[in-house]
């Protein structure tokens, strides 16, 4: 298993700033992900956290908006840059490894309003 | 990723069995079907997964169908904790990215005391 510890849990910004949110894991892991999931809704993958390389967006999502770093197996951070209301969401962070179909593991999230 | 459909929501007694479906009709030979979890304000969590049989876990049964087009959750006595999201999802573990889960709308489970 792995558990997975988010910070903030929940954060209100003022439009136009950035915030930053960290993931760290109690164990090494090789993939890291990070999801968006807007009220009401399912959650979207924003991208995968890859290590010592560029993060793997999405479709709808780019790095400008949302840089991504991974410095080692255990630990990633999210940014969500020039903040606007439409931008308020709950971001997840999930890990897991690969192999065949192992379970995936999620933080609690991030609850961010933008005002 | 092939898609799934699965109901928007259902409703349960505590303490009765609940039965989640799931179609994936254009599913492919090496694709795992797997469900996941959010109860409210969590992140999602792991039920179970599978490939053809039927599988039992601690947590619930998975009922594959024999053309394996669909698939049943089953909570053999839901429980007030048991009121979630329940998202079905299918996996390729061949295909590059297969760690990847993509969420479809899932089904919210309510269940009644």
């Amino acid at each position: 298993s792995a558990v997975i510890s988010q910070k903030p849990s929940r954060d209100i910004c003022q439009r136009g700033t950035s915030l930053t949110i960290q993931c760290q894991v109690d164990s090494q892991v090789t993939m890291m992900f990070w999801y968006r999931q807007q009220p009401g809704q399912s959650l979207t993958l924003i991208a995968t956290a890859n290590q010592g390389s560029e993060a793997t967006y999405e479709s709808g999502f780019v790095i400008d908006k949302f840089p991504i770093s991974r410095p080692n197996l255990t630990f990633s951070t999210l940014t969500v840059s020039n903040m606007s209301p439409e931008d308020s969401s709950i971001y997840l962070c999930s890990v897991g490894k690969t192999g065949l179909n192992t379970e995936a593991f999620f933080g609690q999230g991030t609850r961010l309003t933008v005002v | 990723d092939a898609k799934t459909t699965q109901p928007n929501s259902m409703e349960s007694n505590e303490e009765e069995p609940v039965h989640l479906p799931c179609n994936h009709s254009t599913i492919s030979g090496t694709d795992y079907i797997h469900w996941y979890r959010q109860l409210p304000s969590q992140g999602p969590e792991y039920v179970i997964h599978g490939l053809t049989s039927n599988v039992n876990n601690r947590m619930a049964s998975l009922a594959i169908a024999e053309d394996r087009k669909s698939s049943t959750l089953i909570l053999h006595r839901a429980t007030l904790r048991d009121a979630a999201v329940y998202y079905c999802i299918l996996r390729d573990p061949r295909m590059g990215g297969s760690e990847k889960l993509v969420f479809g709308k899932g089904t919210k489970l309510t269940v009644n005391p």
